[in-house]
């Protein structure tokens, strides 16, 4: 399996109130990706990176921001956590080889219910 | 644009077939298959790139018609172990992010 963890693995949290999720792999892979899944809507893009302090928008982007420091380590923060950010929130890695994108290997997922 | 696959849902006997198809209305330069088992990470099964490679893993194979700008996943001779949520997550080109379809719910029963 894939070196990749995320913390926590369930959190509970009121609206309005900050909350980092982090994500770590061992895997010295490049690319590092959040996602979101919510019924009915597959997994949709938050945030990825392509390097460190290398960080670009997804789809879903609003609300949510993201850092990363270190090869490692990907974060995502959402600055006041809203009714609608209640989902699962996975993270995922893969690296380029040659001509497309290799497989993302996906964290274990946290599970966010913001009340 | 998310990909559209179909059917939203699918049930199947132990040994019965079935084909999952995933169409985008942009160009296609790659898609990637997954599994997903309940309350589980998404697992990857395979990639295709354009120009209607067929792939396959265990009795699970792939075709991607470049034409349609479609792809289709075949179950053969479908086990239990082959329940679970099937997205496929297409990229538009080369070093493009991944746009993940809405997914395909598989129940195999005995």
């Amino acid at each position: 399996d894939a070196g990749i963890t995320q913390s926590p693995r369930h959190k509970v949290t009121e609206t309005g109130t900050p909350v980092t999720l982090r994500c770590h792999q061992t895997e010295n892979h490049r690319y590092m990706y959040w996602y979101r899944q919510d019924p009915g809507h597959g997994l949709r893009l938050i945030h990825y990176s392509y390097g460190v302090k290398d960080t670009d928008k997804g789809e879903v982007s609003d609300g949510y921001s993201v850092s990363r420091s270190k090869t490692e380590d990907f974060l995502l923060t959402l600055e006041s956590a809203t009714s609608s950010q209640t989902s699962v929130y996975f993270c995922a890695i893969s690296e380029w080889k040659g001509q497309a994108y290799n497989e993302q290997f996906f964290g274990p997922g946290t599970r966010l219910t913001v009340l | 644009q998310q990909p559209v696959q179909s059917p939203q849902a699918v049930i199947l006997r132990e040994g019965e077939d079935a084909v999952i198809n995933c169409s985008s209305s942009k160009a296609l330069y790659s898609v990637h298959w997954y599994r997903q088992k309940h309350g589980e990470a998404p697992v990857f099964l395979m990639i295709l790139l354009k120009g209607g490679e067929q792939k396959g893993h265990e009795k699970i194979s792939a075709s991607f018609n470049e034409k349609k700008q479609q792809s289709s996943l075949y179950l053969t001779a479908s086990q239990l172990s082959y329940s679970g949520t099937y997205f496929c997550g297409t990229e538009w080109a080369a070093g493009n992010k991944l746009t993940f379809g809405g997914g395909t719910r598989v129940l195999v029963k005995p």
